[in-house]
């Protein structure tokens, strides 16, 4: 078992819609997460980050965290085409360790 | 503005040609990263260094080396470059520990051939 998993998509949908993205763990350990958003040809940039569980929001955007669950969301309301790119979660565990990474979710919002 | 500074960003060489791939901080990080991703793979980690002097490696070291001479540099090495270096490598730094966000920059297209 992979130590983060997401989902593959591609996800494709209309403006205003709500979007919800989600990573699965399997190292109980992890408690720094966050969504990265990634537009064509840049690097990621870091969207949301919240330590340990709970809901944190930010404008449109929604990060949740269930770590009996394993499990983090990134909730968008009122999806842009602005939003259309690809979403990473990322998670860590103590000072000395490293990012890891899900493979990215690529998200289209039509107009 | 804060930022991370990669250069090149498209290179298309031939394998075994050596080739470096600079990176460059302003926010006086002590912690930097180089990643490479891939389709399917997602972003892997390369090496890594805590601080000046001070770098290890990453989840897929093979075929590369690192320097951390100066806080704001951290330059990629490929000494011989194999087709299977093909990537999309990104450079990125954090003003924490390890563990806490980083800022990328906007990657580096490798092409070998």
């Amino acid at each position: 078992q992979k130590e983060v998993e997401q989902d593959p998509g591609p996800l494709s949908v209309p403006e205003g819609a709500i979007v919800s993205l989600n990573c699965t763990y399997s190292n109980s350990a992890f408690q720094y997460f966050m969504w990265y958003r990634q537009y064509s040809r840049k690097g990621p940039e870091l969207l949301m980050y919240t330590y340990s569980s709970g809901n944190k929001e930010d404008g449109r955007f929604t990060a949740q965290v269930d770590k009996s669950s394993k499990y983090i969301s990134l909730f968008i309301r009122d999806s842009q085409p602005s939003d259309s790119a690809t979403y990473l979660c990322a998670m860590s565990w103590g000072a000395n360790s490293k990012l890891t990474f899900g493979k990215g979710i690529t998200l289209s919002v039509r107009p | 503005e804060a930022q991370v500074t990669q250069n090149p960003r498209y290179l298309i060489t031939v394998t075994g040609k050596k080739l470096t791939v600079t990176c460059s901080q302003n926010m006086n990080h002590e912690y930097m990263s180089w990643y490479r991703q891939d389709p399917g793979l997602g972003l892997r980690q390369i090496y890594y260094s805590m601080n000046v002097e001070v770098t290890d490696k990453g989840d897929v070291p093979e075929g590369y080396k690192v320097s951390r001479k100066e806080k704001r540099n951290f330059p990629l090495i490929l000494e011989s470059p194999s087709p299977n270096q093909t990537s999309l490598y990104f450079c990125a730094s954090s003003g924490g520990p390890s563990n806490q966000p980083q800022h990328f920059g906007d990657g580096t297209r490798l092409s070998i051939l």
